[in-house]
């Protein structure tokens, strides 16, 4: 596609449930990236995919956190038992290889009540 | 870990006056700083990077200095325009592009007309 692709856009969810994010990269770009980013604060990491495989999740805060990115393109960030401090906007970004600059989707707007 | 530092919060300017926004990181092993747009309710927009082996860049309007001694970096926009209204970010990586970016936490750029 022609950009980085979040869905949904909004979400909204009770506390303890289950929720998955959606990415789709740009076509063709290796890389893969979700950072979270709270009011008022820069973006912080949370994991890098380089095709299919996870090369750094250093940055997901706990276990109840989780990605995927079985085929080396679509990416879902999983959080289980979800928590009123979760909420956040969580931003995808790729890049074509992971040398250059990356591109990030506006985000999905995540809010635990 | 990395720290980045980012002044000021906030900067109006008159349109047509420059805008300078400055970040200072503590790891000096950092080699990439990208700075980004953020427009409300998009994802952050790349608008200018520099690596370690260089001291100053130019893209049209924008400029990006880097004083590694120092560690510290600017943004420089010149003739602002009201659409150059926006928070913008500094980042730092220590893995060049490839790597998690930390983030400052923002200025809030109003160019008033």
């Amino acid at each position: 596609g022609a950009g980085v692709s979040q869905t949904p856009s909004n979400k909204v969810t009770e506390k303890g449930k289950y929720v998955e994010l959606r990415c789709d990269p740009i076509s063709g770009h290796t890389a893969l990236y979700w950072y979270r980013q709270s009011l008022g604060q820069g973006p912080e990491f949370l994991i890098y995919f380089q095709g299919t495989g996870a090369a750094d999740d250093s940055g997901l805060p706990n276990d109840r956190f989780f990605a995927v990115r079985p085929e080396g393109s679509v990416s879902t960030l999983k959080i289980q038992r979800t928590e009123r401090g979760d909420s956040a906007v969580y931003l995808c970004a790729s890049s074509l290889s992971g040398l250059d600059g990356y591109t990030f989707g506006s985000g999905t707007r995540l809010t635990v009540v | 870990g990395e720290n980045v530092e980012q002044h000021p919060s906030t900067l109006s300017v008159q349109e047509g006056d420059s805008a300078v926004i400055k970040c200072t990181y503590s790891d000096s092993a950092s080699n990439y700083f990208p700075w980004y747009k953020q427009e409300l309710g998009k994802g952050p927009q790349l608008i200018i990077d520099i690596r370690s082996n260089v001291g100053e860049k130019k893209d049209q309007r924008i400029a990006v200095t880097l004083n590694k001694t120092a560690k510290h970096f600017s943004l420089h926009i010149t003739e602002t325009q009201p659409e150059d209204s926006a928070v913008y970010f500094c980042a730092a990586s220590i893995r060049g592009s490839q790597g998690n970016l930390i983030f400052g936490k923002g200025t809030k750029l109003s160019v008033k007309p």
